[in-house]
């Protein structure tokens, strides 16, 4: 039962533009959620998170948001930059234990 | 400050057997998790480890098991091994237990044979 779902497995975007990548979940318990980026033959590095109190953190050209009504998150990666290119995965917490989604392996083209 | 680490960083066994990874937290670290990452599955929660005792555990079979050692090092078990048990195996530390921020390694690649 995946209660952490991103439905996009992949995106690409243009160097410079805007990149959105989106995550839906299923538990209303969810009270923190995070976004991390994954290189290969690496772990995921934490990339930016959000307390469930607010509906948006932004970090540099990094910014997250949250419709608790719709129970979707979405990251915001603007500009967009080749290094970019990597797997993103979402997660939620209970507090007690993670929950990850599936990742979107994002390709930023030059 | 050292990242995790994660031993052996490759593995291949055969059905039937059993394999022990570890794990060695970022120094000051005392919660470890574990999970198992697997093509179109994402990450999954094995078990999270801190001050010794193991706080809480994801919907895995008993031939998943864990343990950490007094300087917070861990080790995970797999006995019985199954082919479907080939996966990425991360660990993950965080400062304290309900730390949301996780600090991952770079994994053990595990193949069954």
């Amino acid at each position: 039962d995946q209660q952490v779902k991103q439905n996009s497995p992949s995106l690409s975007v243009q160097e410079g533009r805007i990149s959105i990548l989106n995550c839906d979940y299923t538990n209303s318990m969810f009270d923190y959620f995070l976004w991390y980026k994954k290189y290969p033959a690496e772990g995921p590095t934490f990339l930016i998170s959000i307390s469930s109190i607010k509906d948006k953190n932004e970090d540099g050209r990094f910014t997250v948001f949250l419709n608790k009504s719709a129970k979707h998150l979405s990251l915001h990666i603007v500009p967009s930059q080749p290094g970019d290119s990597a797997v993103y995965f979402c997660a939620a917490s209970t507090g007690n234990q993670f929950y990850f989604g599936t990742g979107t392996s994002l390709t930023v083209i030059p | 400050k050292a990242g995790v680490t994660q031993t052996p960083r490759y593995l291949i066994k055969t059905r039937g057997q059993q394999v022990t990874l570890s794990c060695s937290p970022i120094s000051g670290h005392r919660s470890v998790s574990w999970y198992q990452q697997t093509p179109g599955q994402g990450l999954q929660f094995l078990f999270e480890y801190f001050s010794e005792t193991q706080r809480n555990k994801g919907n895995f079979p008993g031939r998943f098991s864990g343990r950490q050692f007094s300087n917070s090092r861990s080790e995970m078990n797999v006995s019985t091994l199954e082919l479907g048990d080939s996966a990425l195996y991360l660990c993950a530390s965080s400062l304290d237990a309900r730390q949301f921020e996780q600090f991952f390694g770079p994994g053990t690649r595990l193949t069954v044979l």
